[in-house]
C-alpha cells in the first residue's frame, strides 16, 4: 500500500514562472491537505480539499495560489508568477473518510525560486 | 484560537540520556494533540496522538507524552536517547475530531544526540 506520493520532489523555477505541485493521496483517502514549511519554521496549513470540493482555504494566499482535487487524478497546488518568497517545502497529507483524525504526510516538494 | 508553543528550538542530549521536548497548547475546547517527527528531507511521521482517552499516550520508537490539562501541556519524553532519534519534532493541535478542523503546528524542536 503506497503512501502519499508527491512529485516532483524538487522543483526549480525562475521568478514569474508557474509551479505545479502534485499529490496522490493514499489509496482510499478522499481528504487532501496542503501545508507549507518555510525555512526554519513549522508547517502552516494552506488548504483542505475533498474530491472536487475546496472545504477550507483559509491558509491560502489570496493571489497566485490555487488548488484542486479533481474526480480523477492527483491534487494539484498551482503557484502562478512565483516569487523568491515562495521558496519552501510544500507538503501534502491525506486522510481516509472514516477515521479522520490522522493525516498521513507525503515526502514534500521543495520549491526553489531563483 | 488554537495554538501550540514549543519551548526550545534546539535540544541536545547525550546518547542514553532522557529526552524531554516541551509543548504547551492553547485551546478553547478539548483539543486533539499530536507529535510528529521529521527526518532530514522527508515528510512528517506521526509519533503519537492524544484524543481524550488515556492522558499518558505511548507512541512509536519508545516515545510517550502526557496530557496535563491543568498545565495545558503535552510534553514528549523518551527515557533513553538513541542516535537515530536526531530529527525535528513538531507538536500540533487540532480542534475536534473532524477532518474539517485543520492541524496547527508548533515551530518545531530540533533534537541532537551527542555520542
Amino acid at each position: 500500500n503506497a503512501g502519499v506520493m508527491q512529485n516532483p520532489r524538487h522543483l526549480v523555477r525562475r521568478r514569474g514562472q508557474e509551479a505545479r505541485l502534485r499529490c496522490s493521496p493514499m489509496k482510499g483517502h478522499s481528504h487532501v491537505y496542503w501545508y507549507r514549511q518555510l525555512p526554519e519554521e513549522g508547517l502552516k496549513f494552506m488548504v483542505y480539499l475533498q474530491k472536487e470540493n475546496i472545504i477550507d482555504e483559509s491558509g491560502m494566499p489570496k493571489e497566485r495560489f490555487s488548488a484542486e482535487f479533481p474526480k480523477e487524478g492527483p491534487s494539484i497546488l498551482r503557484i502562478q508568477q512565483v516569487v523568491r518568497g515562495d521558496s519552501a517545502a510544500y507538503f501534502c497529507a491525506s486522510s481516509p473518510p472514516e477515521t479522520q483524525e490522522t493525516q498521513y504526510f507525503g515526502p514534500g516538494t521543495r520549491l526553489l525560486v531563483l | 484560537a488554537q495554538s501550540v508553543t514549543q519551548l526550545g528550538s534546539h535540544v541536545s542530549v547525550s546518547e542514553g540520556a532522557l529526552v524531554l521536548l516541551r509543548c504547551n497548547y492553547s485551546s478553547s475546547v478539548p483539543p486533539y494533540l499530536f507529535w510528529y517527527v521529521q527526518y532530514p528531507n522527508q515528510g512528517l511521521q506521526l509519533l503519537l496522538k492524544y484524543t481524550s482517552a488515556a492522558t499518558l499516550v505511548k507512541g512509536i520508537n519508545g516515545f510517550e507524552a502526557e496530557f496535563k490539562k491543568s498545565e495545558t501541556s503535552f510534553h514528549l519524553t523518551k527515557p533513553s536517547a538513541h542516535m537515530s532519534d536526531a530529527a525535528e519534532y513538531f507538536c500540533a493541535v487540532r480542534r475536534g475530531y473532524s477532518s474539517a478542523s485543520k492541524i496547527i503546528f508548533g515551530s518545531g524542536t530540533r533534537l541532537s544526540i551527542r555520542p
